[in-house]
């Protein structure tokens, strides 16, 4: 399989902080991309990085890829209250539409 | 465009009953896949449908079966319910897989079995 594991499961920061989570996964990729999921809602796209690629800016968001340890971060930078959510790395097949998910990290930011 | 739209929003069903759930994909997009969301096994893939056929296929039993309409909205059935089989159903859809690119997800259908 080649679901992804994020770390740590939950994470609780004041407002204007960094938020810190990574995600590691087990077989080869072409790319990885994260998710963001509000409470019982559906899963909205955040980024995609290439396994070509090492790092990736989007606004507030950087990720970073390191296939040698088949591992990636997400950070988000000064926090907001409104990025309360969970997290999800996801590892698309090199085939098809069978995205496997990770296990989520759970992000509480506090006013 | 109009987003990924799922129907019903929220659904309660006795155990034994089945259910049909309903995907409308954005337009242009031609493949459908379908997840179950659970708090224990967290995101786990049932089916993608591709121009009308079934593509590939996650490990669920026989009970959760799908299809793809010519318009590529997608339908999944789950027949006699388990009160396992609570959970939220998302659909999410995506180009044509030869270009590697995201997925976009609908809002979900609740399912509550009782």
């Amino acid at each position: 399989s080649q679901q992804g594991e994020e770390d740590p499961q939950a994470l609780s920061i004041q407002e204007g902080e960094n938020a810190t989570m990574n995600c590691s996964y087990k077989t080869s990729i072409n790319n990885l991309q994260w998710y963001r999921q509000n409470s019982g809602r559906g899963l909205v796209h955040l980024i995609l990085i290439r396994s070509n690629e090492r790092e990736k800016h989007s606004g507030r968001l950087r990720v970073t890829l390191d296939t040698s340890k088949k591992s990636s971060s997400l950070l988000i930078t000064a926090s907001r209250a409104a990025d309360t959510a969970s997290y999800f790395c996801a590892t698309p097949p090199n085939t098809g539409n069978q995205f496997y998910f990770g296990t989520g990290t759970s992000l509480t930011v506090i006013p | 465009k109009a987003g990924v739209t799922q129907t019903p929003r929220y659904l309660i069903k006795t155990r034994g009953q089945q259910v049909t759930l309903s995907c409308s994909p954005i337009s242009g997009h031609r493949s459908v896949s379908w997840y179950q969301q659970t708090p224990g096994q967290g995101l786990q893939f049932l089916f993608e449908y591709f121009s009308e056929t079934q593509r590939n296929k996650g490990n669920f039993p026989g009970r959760f079966s799908g299809r793809q309409f010519s318009n590529s909205r997608s339908e999944m059935n789950v027949s006699t319910l388990e009160l396992g089989d609570s959970a939220l159903y998302l659909c999410a859809s995506s180009l044509p897989s030869g270009r590697v690119g995201e997925q976009y997800f609908g809002p979900g259908t609740r399912l509550t079995v009782t």
